[in-house]
């Protein structure tokens, strides 16, 4: 069955440290993949995504991330984090270039001063 | 460009009673999606338009909920009668065309129902 995984459901970072989130997905061929976030009394806005081509994605507020086929990942990284940054954070697999998203449990990340 | 609207933005509605909610997708997209979050739990896809039809509903949870696009362009989501479990973050996404992957899916801000 097709899955996303977010490991982490809470992440405390300090001001200025390097970020991580992990997602692990299961699907059957490369999907189209998603990062999200959710500011508090905010909607979903897209930080990056991934279809093809270099692996390593630059996106939106600073935030990059990097598919690895073999691990089956799409794991996000900042490396310096802006109290901003503070909300939770989805990743999300799509099958086709159209059609429904499958969203992992999400990530809260809390960034202390 | 104007985003994807969602009204209301709250929605406190005692359990039995009808809630209809409204998605206003950016103008020219012909894909329509709704999801669902109930608290603590992941965000759910429900169903997906193109234009007014219905390509997949396989994420409506019962027949007390029914999606209708009238005409191609905004799309309402009614839940009748809501029960206490449908409260939850309802939210609506747009896409154009075949590729809308490519150029991500743009969300809404999402409706608040909450069912007393």
């Amino acid at each position: 069955a097709q899955s996303v995984t977010q490991p982490d459901i809470h992440i405390t970072v300090s001001e200025g440290a390097s970020l991580e989130l992990r997602c692990n997905y299961s699907y059957g061929a490369t999907p189209y993949l998603f990062w999200y976030v959710q500011s508090p009394g905010q909607g979903l806005q897209l930080l990056l995504k991934y279809f093809s081509g270099d692996t390593l994605v630059q996106g939106i507020k600073g935030f990059e991330a990097e598919f690895k086929r073999s691990q089956s990942s799409f794991n996000l990284r900042k490396p310096s984090v802006h109290w901003s940054d503070a909300a939770e954070y989805f990743c999300a697999v799509g099958a086709y270039s159209w059609g429904k998203l499958q969203f992992g449990a999400g990530t809260q990340v809390v960034v202390t001063p | 460009e104007a985003g994807v609207t969602q009204f209301p933005s709250h929605s406190v509605i005692e359990k039995g009673q009808t809630v209809t909610l409204r998605c206003d997708p950016i103008s020219g997209h012909d894909n329509l999606y709704w999801y669902r979050r109930v608290m603590g739990k992941e965000i759910k896809f429900l169903l997906h338009f193109v234009k007014e039809s219905k390509q997949d509903e396989s994420g409506m949870p019962n027949n007390r909920f029914l999606a209708e696009r009238t005409g191609g362009t905004y799309s309402t989501l009614k839940v009748q009668p809501a029960e206490l479990e449908d409260s939850g973050v309802y939210f609506c996404a747009s896409s154009q065309g075949n590729t809308g992957a490519l150029d991500g899916y743009t969300f809404g801000s999402g409706t608040r129902l909450t069912v007393v």
